[in-house]
């Protein structure tokens, strides 16, 4: 079946660096996802990753797959308080026959300065 | 160039009432999906249409329709509103299908309030 978990609350210091995980259950998922969501807004793009890969990096961020345990991870270095945020990760699966993302439930993320 | 746009993007309706919600895409971009949010729920996907097509539906009661244009804008509807269907309504565009839908951008979303 279709669901993905994740932790419901971060709370880190300016400077330090922040990690999210992401647990999901349809292992014919192509692609993950990591979408920012700031109050009364809608989501914002981060960053993807296809499920043969084990890593990639795009400034600030990294992320991590493990295909084998399923798990997801978000890493943002010298996380800012401009960072604070929900972060929602996602899957897609269907091979290309539907855009449907699957998301999670959101990790709240609470940057003190 | 030009975000997603969803209008209206607050709206107030009441009980047995019915409501229609836009989506103008990114230009250029065939493909729209639409997704609830709610806090007990989360993000749950409504429906999906590329080139005027419903391509995939969720599992929501037929109340909810959808329908794409020729040029690409989306519409939804919600026909005898409950207190339930109190959510924000996402909007979001990609180029196409396949690789196409890899990238989806959202809009800023339409907050409607039944009472």
């Amino acid at each position: 079946g279709e669901d993905v978990e994740q932790s419901l609350f971060l709370s880190v210091r300016e400077g330090d660096s922040s990690v999210i995980n992401c647990t999901y259950t349809d292992s014919s998922s192509t692609y993950l996802y990591w979408y920012k969501q700031e109050p009364g807004a809608g989501l914002q793009l981060l960053t993807y990753i296809f499920s043969n890969m084990d890593m990639k990096q795009d400034q600030r961020l990294t992320v991590l797959l493990n295909k084998k345990d399923k798990h997801l991870s978000l890493r943002i270095a010298d996380t800012q308080t401009g960072d604070s945020a929900i972060y929602f990760c996602a899957e897609m699966s269907g091979g290309g026959a539907t855009n449907k993302l699957i998301f999670g439930t959101g990790t709240l993320l609470a940057v003190q300065p | 160039k030009a975000g997603v746009t969803q209008t209206p993007r607050y709206l107030i309706k009441t009980r047995g009432q019915q409501v229609t919600l836009s989506c103008s895409p990114i230009s250029g971009h065939r493909s729209v999906s639409w997704y609830q949010q709610t806090p007990g729920q989360g993000l749950q996907f409504l429906f999906e249409y590329f080139s005027e097509t419903q391509r995939n539906k969720g599992n929501f009661p037929g109340r909810f329709s959808g329908r794409q244009f020729s040029n690409s804008r989306s519409e939804m509807n919600v026909s005898t509103l409950e207190l339930g269907d109190s959510a924000l309504y996402l909007c979001a565009s990609s180029l196409g299908i396949g690789t196409g839908g890899l990238e989806q951008y959202f809009g800023p979303g339409t907050r409607l309030t039944v009472t």
